[in-house]
Parts: C-alpha cells; structure tokens; sequence
C-alpha cells in the first residue's frame, strides 16, 4: 500500500517562473493538504482541496493556486516564482478528521 | 486568529524523560496532533489529542487541557534516534478542516 507519493523530489527554478508539484495521496484518503516548509519552521498551511474544490486556503497569495483530479491526486501551481518561494512543499493526505500522512516533499529551490 | 507557541529548542540525556509543551490560541477547535520531523524528512504522526486527558502509546505520551489551551508531548526512557524537530498541530474548522503547525520543538539527545 503506497503512502503519500510527490514528485518532483528536487527543483530548481529561475525568479519569475512557474512551477507545478505533484502529489499522489494515500489509498482511501481523498483529502489533500498542501503546506509550505522553510528551514528551520513548521510547515505553513497553503489550502485543502476536497471533491476536486478548494475548500480551505491559509495565508498565501493568488500566485499560489491548486487542483485536485477524480483520482484525488492533486497539483500545487505556483506563478511568478521568487527568491522566497525557496521551501520544502509538503502534500499530506487524510480522510475526513483523521491524521495526515505526509509525502517526501519537493524541495524547491529559485534561483 | 491563532497562535501556536511551542519551545524552540531542548536538550535533554539519553534514557531521561523530556517534556515538550504546546499553547495555543485559536477558534474552531477540533483536534491536536504532534508529529516528529527529522531533518530533511517529512513529519510523521505520533499522536492525536480531541478530548482532554493523556493518550499513552509506548514511550510517547500527549496530554490536552481544551479549557487552558494546553499540550505536552512526554518522552520516556530517551533515545539518540528521539532527537528531532516535534510539531504541535492543531485542527481547526468545520465542514473543511485546517491544520496549523506551530515552529516545531527541536530535541538534542545526549548520551
């Protein structure tokens, strides 16, 4: 049974670019959560997605947009890229109040 | 708003009890987790808290005060494999919950 599976793990990209990550969530989960990690910090929330809609969002700017598909698996879009985007992203999935299961992560890094 | 308040840092020995505490501030309460995180690794579950009292399992143990806004996360007989960075997390929201994470608790153990 696979976990929670991301990809890309590493990216490296220039200031003013666009970057889509990846996330698979755990079998049966059909939630997924997506935060924002620098170093050295806890994990900052970006938004949930839920049948396929986002249905929370934290306090990041429009630049930061998602998707999640009938299979729940979910994209995390960020435009216009900068220097302080450089974070770990982190996918977690859960069912309904029950504990999230984190991904790897993509490390990112903006040039 | 909301506010999570955690320890930035703790030293403590090899076989020796620590205690890592957690005070939050926040509306819509519905749960308290507390992830380990080894640098350069995703956080993994270790406990849930929605009602208050102690949850023991193993050597970690977590309490939750609702009506002081009020977590520890208790760890006995301290392993060199313990020292991590821990996550307070509180659930919030109905209909769509959100997890916010405090800046994490980073544990050095000592022989």
């Amino acid at each position: 049974d696979a976990g929670v599976t991301q990809s890309p793990t590493h990216l490296i990209k220039t200031r003013g670019q666009q970057v889509t990550l990846r996330c698979s969530p755990k079998s049966g989960h059909d939630t997924v959560s997506w935060y924002q990690q620098a170093l050295g910090q806890g994990p900052q929330f970006i938004f949930q997605y839920y049948e396929e809609e986002e249905r929370q969002r934290g306090n990041f700017p429009d630049r930061f947009s998602g998707h999640q598909f009938p299979n729940y698996s979910s994209e995390l879009n960020v435009n216009a890229l900068l220097l302080g985007d450089s974070a770990l992203y982190l996918c977690a999935s859960s069912s309904n109040d029950q504990p999230q299961h984190f991904g790897d992560g993509t490390r990112l890094s903006i040039l | 708003g909301q506010n999570i308040d955690q320890p930035t840092e703790m030293t403590a020995t090899e076989g020796a009890i620590v205690q890592i505490n957690c005070t939050y501030q926040t509306s819509g309460f519905n749960g308290l987790f507390w992830y380990q995180q080894h640098a350069g690794e995703a956080p993994t579950f270790l406990s849930y808290n929605v009602l208050d009292g102690l949850e023991e399992k193993g050597r970690f143990s977590s309490f939750l005060s609702r009506s002081k806004g009020y977590s520890y996360l208790l760890l006995k007989e301290l392993q060199m494999k313990d020292s991590a960075s821990y996550l307070c997390a509180v659930i919030r929201g109905t209909g769509g919950f959100k997890t916010i994470f405090g800046a994490g608790t980073r544990l050095f153990v000592k022989a």
